[in-house]
């Protein structure tokens, strides 16, 4: 079964650049990975999807400045010049089609 | 633009049952798989259950923590998502989500705004 790993927490300055990693376990480095959005008292939103060749699939209505990357087992999600509103928490999601696995999250603060 | 609104959801004693639904719009309901995921209070996403597609069987898998007592169907001709949850535990309280589970990376996934439960009595 997939594990997934984030970071509890990271922490960028207004208008800065952050990556927030999720990491597949042994095994599952080929998986696809979706990273969701959730600001606080909401319902996560989706953002994009990455495959292990680094390709990504934003969803509508998704800044271009939320890009993803792969390298490796791990699956990044870029966020460029950061807004306030970019303060949530953000879960990495991925599957196997029997069972879904979410990562821990990782809550970032936006300085 | 695919909305998934849900309802049901509330306040339920303890070995109680109860029954939220998921109604869709705006995506090709019969076709799509669905998930149900909660959210403890302060902590993080877990899945719950999957439903697949008719045309792919229709079956159900579940989470080890709800396995035998929540049960996911659904209504194509009414674009809904049910789960049924039976012999609800304190440790069942949380906000459950059904979401879109599609595999294709292209496919974007979608969320309902979310239904608390609380189990206590």
């Amino acid at each position: 079964q997939p594990v997934l790993t984030q970071s509890s927490s990271a922490s960028a300055s207004l208008g800065s650049s952050v990556s927030l990693t999720c990491t597949l376990n042994s095994g599952h480095s080929s998986f696809i990975i979706a990273w969701h959005q959730q600001q606080p008292g909401k319902a996560p939103r989706y953002l994009m999807k990455i495959e292990h060749s680094g390709t990504y699939y934003r969803g509508g209505g998704v800044p271009d400045r939320f890009s993803g990357s792969s390298s490796g087992s791990d699956r990044h999600l870029t966020i460029s010049n950061l807004q306030s509103d970019d303060e949530a928490d953000y879960y990495c999601e991925t599957w196997d089609g029997n069972t879904w696995v979410f990562g821990g999250g990782t809550k970032l603060t936006v300085l | 633009e695919v909305q998934l609104v849900q309802s049901g959801g509330g306040l339920v004693e303890p070995g109680g049952s109860l029954r939220l639904s998921c109604t869709a719009s705006g995506l090709s309901f019969s076709g799509a798989w669905m998930n149900w995921v909660r959210q403890s209070p302060g902590k993080g996403l877990e899945w719950v259950g999957r439903i697949k597609a008719k045309v792919n069987g229709g079956s159900t898998d579940y989470a080890a923590p709800v396995r035998g007592r929540f049960i996911i169907s659904r209504d194509d001709s009414k674009n809904t998502l049910f789960l049924q949850m039976n012999s609800l535990r304190a440790e069942d309280t949380a906000v459950y989500y059904c979401s879109t589970a599609h595999l294709s990376p292209s496919d974007p996934d979608s969320w309902g705004q979310g239904t608390l439960v609380t189990v206590s009595s």
